[in-house]
């Protein structure tokens, strides 16, 4: 069975960094892209961020790009998102998920890491 | 890259079939076939239930259904059901290499 636990999420300020961490078993897991979608509180998802299974590809949506970085580590099963000069807008519930493709849905999901900017 | 246009709320009675629209443009729905859509209820996580317009993951309800005209897509629920209650969003492949999601769509039963 496929699982994947987040963990790093907790409370900064602005402008400061956090890094999250995804753990994944039960799955080959450098053969899967795998990636991350955030959800504030009361409203939808977005797309942040995904990485080929090589980790040799990346792709980030705009909102994020120059201030957030995606890096897996294979011998870990793990892959994370490095989170710098954090705004109160990337307060939401971060969940992590294997992807079918690299930029792609999520077939399998975390329980979701909640992330919290506030001065 | 702005999300898709989706309606704030669709309602139906058990056993009525509802359809939900997905609206993008040439650069992400109408350009690919490569849209997909979620269910999540209430403090759950998101479940897929169609992807590539309109097939289904193994285990999903063929109550479900996905289809594609131009720039718009659509998820019709047939044989509504009391659990289908719950929020519902769309996603597409872009022409950046990115996934944008829909406005997400409450379904009342």
């Amino acid at each position: 069975e496929v699982q994947l636990l987040e963990s790093g999420g907790g409370l900064v300020q602005p402008g400061e960094s956090l890094r999250l961490s995804c753990a994944a078993s039960g799955l080959p897991f450098s053969n899967y892209a795998m990636g991350w979608v955030r959800q504030a509180p009361g409203k939808g998802l977005e797309w942040v961020s995904a990485i080929s299974g090589s980790g040799a590809n990346t792709y980030y949506a705009d909102s994020v790009k120059g201030r957030f970085t995606i890096s897996r580590d294979n011998s870990k099963n793990t892959f994370y998102l490095q989170m710098n000069s954090l705004r109160a807008e990337d307060t939401a519930l971060y969940y992590c998920g294997r992807a079918l493709g690299t930029v792609d849905p999520f077939d399998y999901w975390g329980q979701g890491t909640l992330v919290t900017v506030s001065s | 890259q702005s999300a898709l246009t989706q309606p704030a709320s669709v309602s139906g009675s058990p056993g009525q079939s509802i359809t939900i629209s997905c609206t993008g443009t040439s650069s992400d729905v109408g350009g690919y076939d490569y849209v997909s859509w979620y269910q999540q209820h209430p403090g759950k996580v998101p479940k897929l239930i169609i992807r590539n317009v309109s097939n289904r993951p193994s285990g999903v309800s063929n109550r479900f259904s996905g289809s594609k005209s131009g720039n718009t897509a659509s998820l019709t629920i047939s044989g509504l059901q009391a659990d289908d209650e719950a929020d519902y969003y769309c996603s597409s492949f872009t022409s950046i290499s990115t996934l944008v999601f829909g406005t997400g769509t409450k379904v009342t039963v």
